[in-house]
């Protein structure tokens, strides 16, 4: 079975730029996450989506925004991009939409983008 | 204090064992978890103990947790090469909560 895949695996981006990020979550997952990690820190927290509505969100500027499709993959879209949002950005899909308080969350390999 | 606490560099020598700790401030959590992450790589679930464990023990990975003072441990027995990552506890319980993490090198 496939895991959580994710696109582009790599993206260069300028400042001021939009950029949407995809993620197609395990086969019968309905909840997909989204983490942001830094270069030497640990992921944090930016949404989590089930059944298509906003489960949570970490404390992250309105320029993040993300939405889950009917088949539950997602999209990430960052605005007006900033030098700072350089990073690894991973999703990760579970099978309960209060995971991971009840189900663990298994990640993709994440899209690596540089804002210059 | 930060919310998750972990050493950042771990050495040891290939067949020795490996311990990793990290104590954390959140004690909401069900479930606590571990995750690897190789160099451009995501995150690998590695186990998960649920909060009443004490200790739960799969294959080399033997997880430890001290819930009153919210210390999680992992040991790698028998520590490979391609044991060599980074580390990470998770604790959470609507988001996961992360450190930096601990780099383990593993020397032949």
């Amino acid at each position: 079975d496939a895991g959580v895949t994710q696109s582009p695996t790599h993206l260069i981006k300028t400042r001021g730029q939009h950029v949407t990020l995809r993620c197609s979550p395990i086969s019968g997952h309905k909840s997909v996450s989204w983490y942001q990690q830094v270069l030497g820190q640990g992921p944090q927290f930016i949404f989590q989506y089930y059944e298509k509505e906003e489960r949570g969100r970490g404390n992250f500027p309105d320029r993040f925004s993300a939405r889950q499709f009917p088949n539950y993959s997602s999209e990430l879209n960052v605005n007006a991009l900033l030098l700072g949002d350089s990073a690894l950005y991973l999703c990760a899909s579970s099978a309960s939409g209060t995971a991971p308080y009840n189900s663990p969350l298994h990640f993709g390999n994440g899209t690596r983008l540089t804002v210059t | 204090g930060e919310d998750v606490e972990q050493s950042l560099f771990l050495s040891v020598r290939e067949g020795d064992s490996s311990v990793i700790n990290c104590t954390y401030t959140d004690s909401s959590s069900t479930y606590l978890y571990w995750y690897k992450q190789e160099p451009g790589a995501g995150l690998q679930l590695l186990t998960y103990i649920f909060s009443n464990m004490d200790m739960k023990q799969d294959q080399r990975l033997t997880v430890l947790l001290n819930k009153k003072d919210k210390h999680l441990s992992l040991r790698i027995a028998d520590t490979q090469t391609g044991d060599s990552a980074i580390y990470f506890c998770g604790p959470g319980r609507r988001a996961l909560t992360f450190g930096s993490g601990t780099r383990l090198q593993v020397q032949p």
